[in-house]
């Protein structure tokens, strides 16, 4: 089946350390995005992509790091810099058309609990 | 000023009404518009999309664009109680060189049976 695969669901984070939020497509989309969401709030977004090797912060960037390696693949790495990582984290992608997106498509979202 | 802004509600329509849900944005240039459903818990989902001014139908779903106004709604007809959800508008715009989606603060639409 195509669709876009985050993983884990659930996370669990000690202070201090590093973790990576795994998102995987398979409908060949060139463009990948990062969002967290806080309860009862919008989608802000951390970091996109329009192509492979390249990548642009968002509004919230900071604590956070990414990589484009691959077309299929846009893994996000939470830091120890983030202060306040507890959140719902989304991940979505879509065609380009024209230089301009098309519709957005979300995995089913990883959440991140500080412990 | 934000770059997608809606009225974050509570929004609450009796059951078989229209449901208003607006949205303005910041870039003038902007062509692609969507708006997108979220259930408590859940990633959001595609229910319509708009690129051209005027009214888009699919169903009971309406969606509005005026660029001119820099305005895009959502009209909901005959709102059941399935449709309460948060209703999310997203806006394509130029960001550092690349295109982004940005997404307003949602709307959250209560439909009292």
């Amino acid at each position: 089946d195509g669709g876009i695969t985050q993983s884990p669901k659930y996370l669990f984070r000690k202070e201090g350390q590093n973790v990576t939020l795994s998102c995987e497509q398979n409908l060949n989309h060139d463009a990948m995005y990062w969002y967290r969401q806080d309860p009862g709030q919008g989608l802000r977004l951390i970091y996109y992509s329009q192509i492979v090797n390249d990548f642009q912060k968002g509004d919230i960037a900071e604590g956070y790091s990414v990589s484009r390696e691959k077309k299929e693949s846009f893994p996000l790495t939470v830091t120890s810099a983030q202060k306040n990582p507890t959140a719902f984290y989304l991940c979505a992608s879509s065609i380009d058309h024209e230089g301009w997106g098309t519709e957005a498509f979300f995995g089913q979202g990883t959440r991140l609990t500080v412990v | 000023q934000k770059e997608v802004e809606q009225n974050s509600g509570p929004l609450s329509v009796p059951e078989g009404a229209i449901a208003s849900l607006n949205c303005t944005y910041s870039d003038r240039v902007s062509q692609s518009f969507f708006w997108y459903r979220q259930y408590s818990g859940k990633s959001p989902e595609l229910i319509m999309s708009i690129y051209s001014n005027g009214d888009k139908e699919d169903g009971r779903f309406t969606a509005q664009l005026n660029k001119a106004s820099q305005y895009v709604s959502l009209l909901i007809r005959d709102s059941q109680p399935s449709d309460s959800a948060t209703y999310l508008c997203a806006v394509n715009m130029w960001g550092r060189g690349a295109q982004k989606l940005v997404f307003g603060q949602g709307t959250r639409l209560t439909i009292n049976p």
